[in-house]
């Protein structure tokens, strides 16, 4: 049930861009993204619903494919403030009881 | 507005010995998650209160509980605690409310060592 993250670390330098995955095998209702630094709480980026649109604030956005139950978070022009563990969390159903199944996390570096 | 406030932050127990933990949720929010956070598991879910009901609760032994007070405040509770236990334990809150897509915000988490 939990779903997969792909890749499991990337590495940039400053300025490049990086897609992350996020992969269901089961149908989904909402995808959360969150960025964790090392010692930090998860940080809230954003939420995409089944039937909703692309989401997206400054260089940092994410679509939600229905058909293909997959997720995909974008980064771009990205800054050594990005570095840090991305992870999925995704729901089956609008049950808004604040369980999430989060993928195991993907680990993103930018290099000067 | 204050975000989710968990005490205490760092704490060293022993085996055997219990351990409870406090949440704050944001202002407002009336429900509560916790999870567990480990390198080998990841973020896993343990629980959630609304309006001091548990609505769901993941897969976790009996040792494993947790409440919540009439101003949302929650506390979870591990009891003989075991080595496995060591991990970074994280209150979520949201508004809970039917409707779509309710936003979960984190808490800074407590780092629980059992030695």
């Amino acid at each position: 049930q939990q779903p997969v993250q792909s890749p499991q670390a990337v590495i940039l330098r400053e300025g490049e861009d990086a897609v992350i995955n996020c992969s269901s095998s089961k149908a989904l209702y909402s995808v959360h993204w969150y960025r964790q630094k090392h010692g930090e709480a998860p940080v809230f980026l954003m939420i995409l619903l089944k039937g909703g649109e692309q989401k997206g604030h400054d260089k940092i956005s994410a679509s939600f494919n229905e058909k293909k139950q997959q997720s995909s978070l974008y980064l771009t022009a990205s800054q050594l403030s990005y570095s840090g563990t991305y992870f999925c969390g995704t729901e089956k159903q609008a049950s808004n009881t604040g369980k999430l199944i989060f993928g195991q996390g993907t680990t993103l570096q930018v290099k000067p | 507005k204050a975000g989710v406030t968990q005490t205490p932050r760092y704490l060293i127990k022993t085996r055997g010995q219990q351990v409870t933990l406090s949440c704050s949720p944001i202002s407002g929010h009336r429900s509560v998650s916790w999870y567990q956070q480990t390198p080998g598991q990841g973020l896993q879910f343990l629980f959630e209160y609304f309006s001091e009901t548990q609505r769901n609760k993941g897969n976790f032994p009996g040792r494993f509980s947790g409440r919540q007070f009439s101003n949302s405040r929650s506390e979870m509770n591990v009891s003989t605690l075991e080595l496995g236990d060591s991990a970074l334990y994280l209150c979520a809150s949201s508004g809970g409310q039917a409707g779509s897509g309710n936003t979960i915000y984190f808490g800074e988490g407590s780092w629980l060592t059992v030695v």
